[in-house]
């Protein structure tokens, strides 16, 4: 079953403006990390944030993840048209017993960002 | 960064025909690779976990004999999808990693089962 759960599905903003993703999961984890994937390409990771974390930036990107809430959210900030993509978030359930490291991933946010 | 391969990006065959996909970490020897599968607007599912000179973990539900992953070496990780049908295409990407918890994503081969 998905672990995280993004939401919008969608958003459409016009160019310098913010855009707020969300996601939620269920289950505890290690780290949850955001990545970007365009049209039929692979996927960009973009920030990791660690269970005791709770706020992440990098460049125009700043990540939240409030683990009482079981969410976290990407802001991109300033947005550009080139930002266009998918963004997905992805979470590590943990290592127990040595087993292997497994992402699971959300949905995904469907960004637009026109000019 | 590093930088994950993936060969081929594109291919086209017949149904009952075998297509291999190749994995490969370029400038890192990746631990563990992963193989995902991604239907159109979808989001990625894992098929299975491949770890260097060890049979494949596979996640529930994924046919072992359906697709045949081999790891080589530490660089090199393949997916053969036997015996293709339409109902396999779809977009497949692999991941490496080298440590605990960033994984690095190939660009994906998009296969089409005619």
């Amino acid at each position: 079953s998905q672990q995280g759960e993004e939401d919008p599905q969608a958003l459409s903003i016009q160019e310098g403006e913010n855009a707020t993703m969300n996601c939620s999961y269920k289950t505890s984890i290690n780290n949850l990390q955001w990545y970007r994937q365009n049209s039929g390409r692979g996927l960009v990771h973009l920030i990791l944030i660690r269970s005791n974390e709770r706020e992440k930036h990098s460049g125009r990107l700043r990540v939240t993840l409030d683990t009482s809430k079981k969410s976290s959210s990407l802001l991109i900030t300033a947005s550009r048209a080139a930002d266009t993509a998918s963004y997905f978030c992805a979470t590590d359930g943990g290592n127990s017993g040595g087993s292997n490291y497994k992402l699971t991933f959300g949905k995904g946010t469907l960004l637009t960002v026109n000019p | 960064g590093a930088v994950v391969s993936q060969h081929p990006s594109r291919v086209i065959c017949k149904s009952g025909t075998s297509v291999k996909i190749e994995c490969r970490s370029l400038d890192f020897q990746a631990t563990t690779m992963f193989w995902y599968r991604q239907f159109p607007k979808k989001s990625l599912m894992l098929m299975a976990t491949s770890n260097e000179g060890s049979k494949a973990t596979y996640e529930q539900g994924v046919e072992k004999d359906k697709f045949l992953i081999n790891h080589a070496s530490l660089t090199l990780s393949t997916l053969t999808v036997t015996s293709a049908h339409p109902e396999d295409s779809s977009f497949y990407i692999c991941s490496a990693t080298r440590g605990r918890d960033e994984q690095f994503f190939g660009p994906g081969t998009r296969l089409t089962v005619l």
